[in-house]
């Protein structure tokens, strides 16, 4: 069995501020793990994904994440936050086929 | 924790069939229902977001008769894919929330459906 979990379900941080969105997973075989931001009214876009090598994965829009197998957790962050960051942001884990998706964290920034 | 079923996981099919897939929410009312189609190593798309009782809203590009979707019930959506060609080979994947943006999306495991 695999699960995800996002604690948080929505997160204000101040622009210009530090942004840092939690994810732990669990997974009997080696996991991908995937973050994805969705923009209102608009589908999941892939920002990062890790599959295997580097732990520390840098995705688009200068998001980055870390896999941290003793921690099960691949937490998402960006150093400034920008008003554009809005969103709402899904960690999912694929152990064998399946895909499991967190239940979303809904990031504020404030002006 | 709420709970979101798709069935089936996998399937395939000769072309020119139609497929169904469910998606059920378990242990809650899912007033709204979203279909996702995932292109190998593309992001998630949006396809339908559909709502109980009432006709899904498709996004553009999306062919309405092409995928048909019903929402007949606040624990039930099913998507049809009719007339199954092999470029509608893909990973479907169906979440649900109750009523509000503020609710969180529950997604289900998803669907691999191969059109041969």
């Amino acid at each position: 069995a695999q699960s995800v979990t996002q604690l948080g379900s929505h997160v204000s941080v101040s622009e210009g501020a530090l942004v840092l969105l939690r994810c732990n997973y669990s997974s009997s075989v080696p996991p991908y793990l995937f973050w994805y931001v969705q923009y209102p009214n608009q589908g999941l876009q892939l920002l990062l994904k890790y599959t295997t090598g580097a732990t520390l994965v840098k995705g688009i829009n200068g998001f980055e994440a870390e896999f941290k197998k003793s921690e099960t957790s691949f937490h998402l962050t960006k150093p400034s936050a920008h008003m554009s960051d809005a969103a709402e942001y899904f960690c999912a884990v694929r152990g064998d086929q399946k895909v499991t998706f967190g239940t979303g964290t809904k990031l504020q920034v404030i002006p | 924790g709420a709970v979101v079923s798709q069935h089936p996981s996998r399937v395939i099919c000769k072309s020119g069939t139609s497929v169904k897939i469910e998606c059920r929410s378990l242990d809650f009312q899912a007033t709204t229902m979203f279909w996702y189609r995932q292109f190998p190593k593309q992001s998630l798309m949006l396809m339908a977001t559909s709502n109980e009782g009432s006709k899904a809203t498709y996004e553009q590009g999306v062919e309405k008769d092409k995928f048909l979707i019903n929402h007949a019930s606040l624990t039930l959506s099913t998507l049809t894919v009719t007339s199954a060609h092999p470029e509608d080979s893909s990973f479907y994947i169906c979440s649900a929330r109750l009523t509000g943006d503020n609710q969180p999306q529950h997604f289900g495991d998803g669907t691999r459906l191969s059109i041969l």
